[in-house]
């Protein structure tokens, strides 16, 4: 069992837009960034998102994060056929001295 | 652009030490805010970080873990390593070497920013 939850899966059709939300506690999202990684099959994470709400360099407009408290989530509107993936967040955890990471959800673009 | 390549067996028997090697090129191992982490991912489970080290050997390790893993760098050939020991089935995975940056300033910002990858290693007898 991971320590941040993510759901396992999402879903949505080109062109709409999804949200996946990361759920942690006072010693990771709560003291600090989260970060955002996509992971397509068979091919290493790409850092999508970081500092919270930071897209990386060369990363599309239609992806953005944001993080309140102990949450965060990552919006990707306007969906298309290559955003089909696992998503993953991640955040230091002052109480293991270590990374943490979600569990991933996986989202299909139908 | 910095490349990180993952190199060692992909096949284990139990008990034996996983061992594995990342090297960098087209950039320096030795820099200030830079850790070099491992993070794995079993078949159909998700990433799991197993640990970080910075070019003096300074080391962050993942808790769960901790009593078999042992990182180490070598500045001279922009190599880092990490031995794990008593390996089973459930070591199997694929491992990935990543740039980790990590700085401290009022928060802890972390982001393994540049991947390796990644190396499948099967623990089977």
């Amino acid at each position: 069992q991971s320590v941040l939850t993510q759901p396992p899966s999402a879903s949505g059709t080109p062109g709409q837009g999804v949200t996946i939300s990361c759920s942690g506690g006072r010693y990771n999202l709560g003291s600090n960034y989260v970060y955002w990684y996509q992971k397509l099959p068979g091919t290493a994470p790409k850092l999508l998102i970081q500092r919270n709400d930071q897209p990386r360099s060369g990363v599309p407009d239609r992806f953005s994060g944001s993080k309140s408290g102990t949450s965060a989530s990552l919006a990707i509107s306007g969906l298309r056929s290559e955003d089909e993936a696992e998503y993953y967040c991640a955040a230091w955890d002052d109480s293991v001295s270590g990374v943490v990471f979600g569990g991933g959800t996986k989202l299909t673009v139908l | 652009q910095l490349q990180l390549q993952e190199s060692g067996p992909g096949l284990l028997r139990p008990s034996e030490t996983l061992s594995l090697t990342c090297t960098v090129s087209a950039g320096s191992i030795s820099g200030d805010s830079y850790y070099w982490g491992w993070i794995r991912q079993p078949p159909g489970k998700g990433l799991e970080w197993i640990g970080s080290i910075d070019y003096h050997g300074n080391t962050y390790y993942n808790s769960s873990l901790r009593s078999r893993v042992t990182m180490s760098v070598d500045t001279s050939q922009n190599q880092y390593s990490v031995k794990l020991k008593s390996v089973t089935a459930a070591d199997t995975a694929v491992y990935y070497c990543a740039r980790h940056f990590l700085r401290h300033s009022g928060y802890y910002e972390d982001a393994f920013d540049i991947w390796g990858q990644g190396t499948m290693v099967t623990v089977s007898s």
